[in-house]
């Protein structure tokens, strides 16, 4: 089946560091992924979906200066969180969608939950 | 556009009865619709989807969901429950037009009771 892995899938830092979450599916091609944030007890809250080669589109109220997205190719988008504070702390997932799939399945990954101190 | 709203946010059941998570649907074209479920500090796991074919699913763990079109409901169903099913579970819906992007409910936590 597909997988998708995120790395870290824990990460504590510092307030005023930088992180860098990755996202990668490893038998698949993945034309799109998505990056979602999801606050304790609550639902995904998508964060801007990247194509490969192609700059991300973010939602409404993401900050894209302070959520670098970049998806060098088929198979891997980063996310980073730049210049982090405590209110970034949250569970960060990432999906995929699988090249010349039409069903809209997205493969998940296993999520990176980010402190910051 | 797409929505999904899921009727509970947290369902409690004993160990061996019946599971019911309610899901509906709103959307302006025909749905791909699909029931994701989260262990603690994990991603989703796809348990079932629905893709315009049959209209009962069966999916992995027991699980199995109906899709009704004249309710626009996607319920969620497992005649027996196991301890092992208590998760966090999201119904989803997914926008036709190929952005392959999901439209998340939000969430129904299932508790099951020894």
């Amino acid at each position: 089946g597909a997988v998708v892995s995120q790395h870290p899938s824990r990460v504590i830092c510092k307030s005023g560091t930088s992180v860098k979450i990755e996202c990668r599916s490893l038998d698949f091609q993945a034309t799109t992924m998505f990056w979602y944030r999801q606050f304790p007890k609550q639902s995904l809250m998508l964060m801007a979906t990247s194509n490969e080669g192609s700059k991300a589109t973010y939602e409404q109220g993401v900050e894209k200066d302070k959520f670098l997205i970049n998806h060098a190719s088929l198979t891997l988008s980063t996310l980073t969180v730049t210049s982090a504070h405590p209110e970034d702390s949250s569970f960060y997932i990432c999906s995929a969608s699988m090249r010349g799939a039409g069903t809209g399945e997205l493969f998940f990954g296993e999520g990176s939950r980010l402190t910051v101190l | 556009a797409q929505s999904v709203t899921q009727l509970g946010s947290h369902v409690s059941v004993s160990e061996g009865a019946l599971v019911l998570l309610r899901c509906n649907y709103s959307s302006s074209v025909p749905p791909y619709l699909f029931w994701y479920v989260q262990y603690p500090n994990q991603g989703l796991q796809l348990l079932l989807k629905y893709t315009s074919a049959a209209t009962l699913v069966k999916g992995i763990n027991g699980f199995e969901a109906e899709f009704k079109k004249s309710e626009t409901s996607f319920h969620l169903t497992k005649p027996s429950a196991h301890m092992s099913d208590a998760a966090e579970y999201f119904c989803a819906v997914s926008d036709f037009a190929g952005a392959n992007n999901l439209f998340f409910g939000t969430g129904t936590r299932l508790t099951v009771i020894p």
